[in-house]
C-alpha cells in the first residue's frame, strides 16, 4: 500500500493563478480531509469528504474548492491564488469519523508546500 | 467548540533521558479520542499514540506513554530513553465522536541533544 499520496511536493504560484493539489489513497477509506499548516501553527481543516459525491466545509474553506468523484481521490482546487494561501497542505484519510462509536486514526500524506508570490 | 493547548513551544532533552510534553484541551463532550502526532523535518505527520476517553488505562507504545487526566482535561506525552530520531514537532489532537476532523494544538518543538 502506498497509503496517502500527494502531488506536487512543492509549487510556486503567482497571485491570481489557479492550481489543483492532488490527493489519493489506496486504503479504501471513506473519509478524506484537507488541512493547511501555517508556520508555527497546528493544522486547520479546509474541507472534508465522507464519501464519493459528498463534501463539506471545514474551518478555513474560503478560496478553495473540492470534489470527490471516487473513493480514492480528493483534489483541492485553489482559484485566484493569494499570498495568504502560502502554506503547507496536508491530505489525510480515515476509515470512520466516529459515527460507529470510534474515532479512527487519520493517515496523512507527505504534504505540498505552496508559495504564492 | 473544542480547543487544544500546548503551552510549551520548544523543549530539549539529552539523549537517553525522559521528557514530558504537555497538552490540555477543552470540551463539553464525554466521549472522544486524543492523539499525539509527530512531525519530523520531513514534514510527514506520523501517529505516535492514541487514547480513548472512556478508557481509564493510559495508552503505551514502546517508549511513548501518556498521562490522561480526564477531569483535568490533560493529556501529556512521556518519551522515555529519548533518541536523536525523536527530534520533531509534536502535535496534540482532539477527535470528537461523529465529527470527522481533528482539532490540533500549535505543537511543541522537541530537540534531542547528543
Amino acid at each position: 500500500n502506498a497509503g496517502v499520496t500527494q502531488t506536487p511536493k512543492f509549487r510556486i504560484l503567482k497571485i491570481g493563478q489557479s492550481m489543483t493539489l492532488q490527493c489519493a489513497q489506496d486504503m479504501n477509506h471513506n473519509y478524506m480531509y484537507w488541512y493547511r499548516q501555517d508556520p508555527g501553527m497546528g493544522l486547520k481543516l479546509i474541507y472534508y469528504s465522507v464519501g464519493a459525491g459528498i463534501t463539506d466545509k471545514g474551518e478555513v474553506p474560503n478560496g478553495y474548492n473540492v470534489s470527490r468523484s471516487t473513493t480514492e481521490d480528493f483534489p483541492l482546487r485553489l482559484e485566484l491564488a493569494a499570498p495568504s494561501q502560502t502554506s503547507v497542505y496536508f491530505c489525510a484519510s480515515s476509515y470512520s469519523p466516529g459515527l460507529a462509536g470510534v474515532v479512527d486514526t487519520q493517515y496523512f500524506g507527505p504534504g505540498t508546500r505552496l508559495t504564492v508570490l | 467548540a473544542q480547543t487544544v493547548t500546548q503551552s510549551q513551544p520548544e523543549m530539549s532533552v539529552q539523549e537517553a533521558e525522559t521528557v514530558t510534553l504537555s497538552c490540555t484541551y477543552d470540551t463539553s463532550e464525554n466521549n472522544y479520542y486524543l492523539f499525539w502526532y509527530k512531525q519530523p523535518p520531513s514534514r510527514q505527520m506520523i501517529l505516535v499514540i492514541r487514547q480513548e476517553a472512556y478508557k481509564q488505562q493510559n495508552a503505551t507504545e514502546n517508549r511513548f506513554s501518556v498521562n490522561f487526566q480526564k477531569a483535568a482535561k490533560s493529556f501529556s506525552l512521556k518519551i522515555s530513553d529519548s533518541q536523536l530520531g525523536d527530534t520533531a514537532m509534536y502535535f496534540c489532537a482532539f477527535g470528537s465522536m461523529g465529527q470527522g476532523n481533528l482539532i490540533f494544538g500549535k505543537g511543541t518543538k522537541l530537540s534531542v541533544k547528543p
